[in-house]
């Protein structure tokens, strides 16, 4: 089983809403990622868990907050966001807590809409 | 600081002809090259990757790419292109040691009936 899975497909939210995005994968995998990919842009790293423990936040703003509740679902709680925000959020995983040569699965993404 | 340079944003070929998409980078310690392929509406999948040693990588769908050291480079190569091969295309290196891919802006191959 080499597949991420993420829920939902598909989220419109206002900007005072709270939402949650979530990420699963069963491949024993000790790292996941949260990128943010913007129409006809390449994905951009947001974190990087690594063994659960939050190891990179690229100055990610705080409207978004990630949470790995163990070392299979990662979650990124949404609260506040701007029309801006609106992207396809992709979740990934590699089998090493390290980096480096591992390869990052990625899942079907979430495509969030922010009125 | 490192970066990949993908100069092709789209490139439109006939089916059944062969394609390259170019991808160089840009690195001052050693990396990990990797060529991705994202299909509409999905997330990305590794096509193939150069880790060490031989510097021709296959994929199991007929693509291959060829690291050249000296010109820096990790072009993407398929003989013959099929419909389904229309996707967006991104190149990336990893730094040797960290989790961040640097991506390039990808090349969106179109194949025309």
């Amino acid at each position: 089983d080499t597949e991420v899975t993420q829920t939902p497909k598909h989220l419109v939210m206002g900007m005072t809403n709270k939402k949650s995005l979530k990420c699963e994968q069963h491949m024993g995998h000790r790292a996941m990622y949260w990128y943010k990919q913007k129409a006809k842009k390449p994905p951009e790293l947001m974190f990087v868990y690594s063994y659960e423990k939050l190891s990179i936040n690229e100055s990610v703003p705080s409207r978004f907050s990630p949470e790995c509740p163990n070392s299979s679902l990662l979650n990124l709680h949404l609260h506040a966001l701007q029309p801006e925000d609106s992207a396809l959020y992709l979740c990934a995983s590699s089998q090493s807590g390290t980096g480096g040569t591992d390869t990052q699965y990625f899942g079907p993404g979430t495509r969030l809409t922010v009125l | 600081a490192q970066s990949v340079t993908q100069l092709d944003s789209q490139v439109p070929v006939f089916e059944e002809a062969p394609v390259e998409l170019r991808c160089n980078y840009s690195s001052s310690v050693s990396v990990y090259l990797f060529w991705y392929v994202q299909y509409p509406n999905q997330g990305l999948q590794l096509l193939l990757k150069y880790l060490s040693g031989s510097t021709l990588v296959e994929s199991i769908n007929g693509f291959e790419a060829e690291f050249n050291k000296s010109q820096t480079s990790f072009h993407l190569r398929k003989p013959s292109v099929h419909i389904s091969d229309t996707a967006e295309y991104f190149c990336a290196v990893i730094p040797s040691g960290t989790y961040k891919y640097i991506f390039g802006t990808g090349t969106r191959l179109k194949v025309l009936a």
